[in-house]
C-alpha cells in the first residue's frame, strides 16, 4: 500500500489530454513539492516535473504538472505513442522523514 | 554529463549479505544528498535511504531499519548500500539516485543492479 495514491492506470488516444492524479496528506505534498517519474519499460525512472510544475530541460511542454492542497496531477497533452510508460508522484514526507511513492500509474497509448 | 554507475547486485541466499556500490560522475558528488531507491518485479518504486553530503544524517524506511547501511566515501566518488540478512521481500534493482536539495526531487538516477533473494 503505497503513500501516495495514484490510479493504477489511464489511457488515451493520440493527440489526447490525459490526465492522472496523485493525493497525498498533510506531511507529504500538503508541506513539500511533488516530483512526477516517467519509467518506460526497461529502463530507470526519468525526473518529468519536480516542484510541482517545473520541466527540466529537455522534457516536452507537452507535459505539465500541478498542486492543489493534499493533491496533485500530471497532464500530458497531445499524446504520442512514445509516452506509453509508467508514471509515478512523489514527495518527502515531514513526519516520516521519507521519500514516498505513488503506486505508479500505467498510461496506455490506444 | 551526469551518470551514476551500480553494481554489486546478484544472487544472495535470505540471511545473506550484499554490497552494493554507485559510482558517480559528471558533478560534485560531495554538494548532494544521495538515496537508494528500490523496485520489485512488476511491482512500484520504493525510496529505502539516503545520506547527507558529509555522511552526517541518514534516513531510511523502516522495512530496511537495522540491516541496511548507507555510506558514502566522497573521495571516490561513490554511495554503498551494505544489506544484511536479506529477506526474499528484498528482491528488487536497486537505483542510487543524486537529490536536489535546492528543489527537492531525485533528479537523476542510475541504471540500477538487481539483487535476487533466494534459496
Amino acid at each position: 500500500q503505497s503513500v501516495l495514491t495514484q490510479p493504477p492506470s489511464a489511457s488515451g488516444t493520440p493527440g489526447q489530454r490525459v490526465t492522472i492524479s496523485c493525493s497525498g496528506s498533510r506531511s507529504n505534498i500538503g508541506r513539500n513539492t511533488v516530483n512526477w517519474y516517467q519509467q518506460l519499460p526497461g529502463t530507470a525512472p526519468k525526473l518529468l516535473i519536480y516542484r510541482n510544475n517545473q520541466r527540466p530541460s529537455g522534457v516536452p511542454d507537452r507535459f505539465s504538472g500541478s498542486k492543489s492542497g493534499t493533491s496533485a496531477s500530471l497532464a500530458i497533452s497531445g499524446l504520442q505513442s512514445e509516452d506509453e510508460a509508467d508514471y509515478y508522484c512523489a514527495a518527502w514526507d515531514d513526519s516520516l522523514n521519507v521519500w514516498v511513492f505513488g503506486g505508479g500509474t500505467k498510461l496506455t497509448v490506444l | 554529463e551526469v551518470q551514476l554507475v551500480e553494481s554489486g547486485g546478484g544472487l544472495v541466499q535470505p540471511g545473506g549479505s550484499l554490497r552494493l556500490s554507485c559510482v558517480v560522475s559528471g558533478f560534485t558528488f560531495s554538494d548532494y544528498w544521495m538515496s537508494w531507491v528500490r523496485q520489485a518485479p512488476g511491482r512500484g518504486l520504493e525510496w529505502v535511504a539516503n545520506i547527507k553530503q558529509d555522511g552526517s544524517d541518514k534516513y531510511y524506511v523502516d522495512s530496511v531499519k537495522g540491516r541496511f547501511t548507507i555510506s558514502r566515501d566522497n573521495a571516490k566518488n561513490s554511495l554503498y548500500l551494505q544489506m544484511n540478512s536479506l529477506r526474499a521481500e528484498d528482491t528488487a534493482v536497486y537505483y542510487c539516485a543524486r537529490e536536489e536539495s535546492g528543489y527537492r526531487a531525485l533528479d537523476y538516477w542510475g541504471q540500477g543492479t538487481l539483487v535476487t533473494v533466494s534459496s
